[in-house]
């Protein structure tokens, strides 16, 4: 079985710059999540879908950020425009619908020069 | 709010020391608590959970037990091998309005020489 499939694996982008990351989930997950993880410290959530609501995008800074989820299945994240403090490990996850263990993905490793 | 608190590392063992790994909680209600495992290169894998008070979660020869008391998970191994070398994260998932979110610990990075 497929796991959770992310691209790109890296990008570098210019601050300022639009970027957009992809995830696959896992088929037949209905919960989807995207995470942030800085240098040095635990993911942090951005958002989290169930099947195509986001249910939780509280911590997902508005005024840059966008993510979808159309149909239910593949999500992507987009960042517009880019700043510096972007640089991080961005996390796609996925799991069952009232299951606690959560699949990650291997991430996608973003520079902002 | 829910956090997490590891203890801070890096922590290099030589192979067939025994492993702890400190982790406490805040968090209200009851929690589910996980320890994720990140080889070099690689996604984040669940390495064992607990899902109420005083289970133990085991994988791999880790062990961690749901300490409600102490409000605590330690992870802990017998005897550490070099392909154990990783870093280490406790996560917790609420219940209530946060359910669904997992919040982690920062990671506690295990070198392990031969």
């Amino acid at each position: 079985e497929a796991g959770v499939v992310q691209s790109p694996r890296y990008k570098i982008i210019e601050k300022k710059q639009p970027v957009a990351f992809w995830c696959n989930p896992i088929s037949g997950h209905n919960t989807l999540y995207w995470y942030r993880q800085n240098l040095g410290q635990g993911p942090e959530l951005l958002i989290r879908y169930e099947n195509e609501e986001a249910v939780d995008d509280s911590q997902l800074p508005k005024d840059r950020f966008s993510a979808e989820r159309l149909k239910g299945v593949d999500s992507t994240l987009k960042i517009q425009p880019a700043e510096l403090g972007d640089s991080a490990v961005y996390l796609c996850a996925s799991s069952s619908l009232g299951n606690t263990e959560a699949f990650f993905g291997q991430g996608t490793r973003l520079t902002v020069v | 709010g829910n956090s997490v608190t590891q203890m801070e590392g890096p922590v290099t063992l030589s192979e067939e020391a025994f492993l702890t790994i400190n982790c406490t909680y805040t968090a209200t209600g009851y929690p589910s608590l996980f320890w994720y495992v990140q080889y070099p290169g690689e996604g984040l894998q669940l390495l064992l959970k607990a899902t109420k008070a005083d289970d133990k979660g085991s994988n791999k020869g880790f062990e961690a037990t749901y300490r409600k008391e102490t409000t605590s998970f330690h992870l802990e191994k017998g005897s550490v091998q070099v392909s154990d070398s990783a870093v280490y994260f406790c996560a917790l998932l609420a219940g209530g309005t946060s359910y669904g979110k997992l919040t982690f610990g920062q990671g506690t990075i295990l070198t392990v020489h031969p």
